[in-house]
């Protein structure tokens, strides 16, 4: 079936580490996205990718950095720099937004949390 | 500018009684509008969306919602809730204008009481 996987599920973070979180899709969808979750408050997008090669800043994208070297992944690395990393993290994928906005595809999150 | 408001951020409601979760937006141009659920610990689903074409949307799992854009209100309703429909649910706007917006709703968390 196709989908997006999301790992880990559960993240923990040292003081001064970066984590890297893996999201992969098989839904051959050009567009990717990831956003932060925290609760009460709806999702922020912290950066997203229309294509391969090429990603733009959302409206939280301090202290994060990503990657789209192939259309299937898009790792989303948190860094030292996010002095509050604790979230529900969630990837999301969707057709390229080109094309008419459309809806978005999410896999099951990874929660982060700070040692 | 784009927005979205939520206006209960919980609603409680028995088994096999009506479900109204209210949203209201704001965009400058012709949004388009969805209604997402959130199981706990678990990614978003789409329950439906409107992209211009018939003002009432009919979902997944017996959930619709009516685009009133007098009102600027997308509700999203359901005749007989079940207990299984006890979630968080996010009403969101996008719009491409050039560039990619999207704006979601705090969330509204529906309890189902038996």
């Amino acid at each position: 079936d196709g989908g997006i996987t999301q790992s880990p599920k559960y993240l923990f973070r040292k003081e001064g580490q970066n984590v890297t979180l893996s999201c992969e899709q098989n839904l051959n969808h050009d567009a990717m996205y990831w956003y932060r979750q925290d609760p009460g408050q709806g999702l922020r997008l912290i950066y997203y990718s229309q294509i391969v090669n090429d990603f733009q800043k959302g409206d939280i994208a301090e202290g994060y950095s990503v990657s789209r070297e192939k259309k299937e992944s898009f790792p989303l690395t948190v860094t030292s720099a996010q002095k509050n990393p604790t979230a529900f993290y969630l990837c999301a994928s969707s057709i390229a937004s080109g094309q008419g906005v459309q809806p978005q595809h999410f896999g099951d999150g990874t929660r982060l949390s700070i040692l | 500018a784009q927005s979205v408001t939520q206006l209960d951020s919980h609603v409680s409601v028995s088994e096999g009684t009506p479900v109204l979760l209210r949203c209201n937006y704001s965009s400058s141009y012709s949004p388009s509008l969805f209604w997402y659920v959130q199981h706990p610990n678990k990614g978003l689903q789409l329950l439906l969306k409107y992209t211009s074409a018939a003002t009432l949307v009919k979902g997944i799992n017996g959930f619709e919602a009516e685009f009133k854009k007098s009102e600027t209100s997308f509700h999203l309703t359901k005749p007989s809730a079940h207990m299984s429909d006890a979630a968080e649910y996010f009403c969101v706007v996008s719009e491409y204008t050039g560039g990619f917006k999207t704006i979601f709703g705090a969330g509204t968390r529906l309890f189902v009481k038996a």
